[in-house]
C-alpha cells in the first residue's frame, strides 16, 4: 500500500523521558512534515524537510529534533518530555514542485501521552 | 496571530441538509485554499481545493465558494449524509513561498440520520 506510515500509533511515557516517533512514506514525495494536533484539534506545523534538508522550523522548543536519513523517512525525537507535549503528532508528505498543498498526504498520527 | 479563521466550531445538520463552513484569511500572499476532512483516529485527507482565480469549484456534493475581495472562502456540503460526520479543516498556503499549510481550527460536523 502506498502511504505515509507512522510508528508507534500510541505512546504513553513519563515526564522527563526521551522518545522518538518514526515516519516513512513510499509515495516518492520530496517533502515531509511534522504537524502537532492539540487537544482542541488545532493543527500546527512544526518542521518541514525537502529531500533531507530542513526548510521549515517553526518556533518549536529545541527539545524537539527532527532527523531525515533519506527523503522517504522523517523521524522526530523529543527530549525531556513535558506534560504539555501530550498531543497527536502527524507526519505528512507532498510532492515538492507541484505545490506542496496539492499532495499533502498525512499519516494516521501518533498519540503521545505524557504522564 | 491566527492566519485562517474558521467557523462554526461545531455544526449539526439533518440528513439531506446543507452544511456550510466558513473561513477567512488575512495573508494576501495565500494563493491556494484546500479543505481537509478528518475522521476520528485518522489523519486529515484532502477533500477539495481552490485557487483564487476562480470563484467556485464543485466536486460531487462538495463545493468551495471563494471571495477574493472579502478574503473569505466556504465549503458547502449538499445532501449531507451521516457518513460526512467528521472534522473539517480549511487551510491556506502560498505556493510561491514556503508552501506550508496553515490550518483553521476545524469544524466538527455531525449529520443526524
Amino acid at each position: 500500500d502506498t502511504a505515509v506510515s507512522q510508528t508507534p500509533k500510541y505512546l504513553v511515557t513519563q515526564m522527563g523521558n526521551d522518545k522518538s516517533i518514526k515516519c516513512e512514506q513510499n509515495l516518492g514525495h520530496d517533502t515531509m512534515y511534522w504537524y502537532k494536533q492539540d487537544s482542541k484539534k488545532f493543527l500546527k506545523i512544526m518542521f518541514s524537510y525537502n529531500n533531507k534538508e530542513l526548510i521549515i522550523n517553526e518556533t518549536v522548543p529545541n527539545r524537539f529534533s527532527p532527523k531525515s536519513p533519506d527523503k522517504a523517512h522523517l523521524n522526530l525525537h523529543i527530549n525531556s518530555l513535558e506534560l504539555g507535549d501530550s498531543a497527536v503528532y502527524f507526519c505528512a508528505s507532498s510532492p515538492k514542485g507541484q505545490g506542496s498543498a496539492y499532495g499533502y498526504t498525512f499519516g494516521s498520527g501518533t498519540r503521545l501521552t505524557v504522564v | 496571530q491566527q492566519q485562517v479563521k474558521q467557523s462554526p466550531q461545531s455544526l449539526i445538520v439533518q440528513k439531506g441538509g446543507i452544511s456550510i463552513i466558513n473561513c477567512a484569511y488575512e495573508n494576501t500572499a495565500f494563493d491556494y485554499f484546500p479543505w481537509y476532512q478528518q475522521f476520528p483516529g485518522k489523519g486529515p485527507a484532502l477533500l477539495i481545493a481552490i485557487r483564487p482565480d476562480v470563484s467556485e469549484k464543485k466536486e460531487g456534493r462538495f463545493t468551495i465558494s471563494f471571495n477574493k475581495s472579502a478574503k473569505q472562502f466556504s465549503l458547502h456540503i449538499m445532501d449531507s449524509q451521516p457518513g460526512d460526520s467528521a472534522t473539517y479543516f480549511c487551510a491556506a498556503s502560498n505556493l510561491g513561498g514556503s508552501e506550508k499549510l496553515v490550518f483553521g481550527k476545524g469544524t466538527k460536523l455531525t449529520v443526524n440520520p
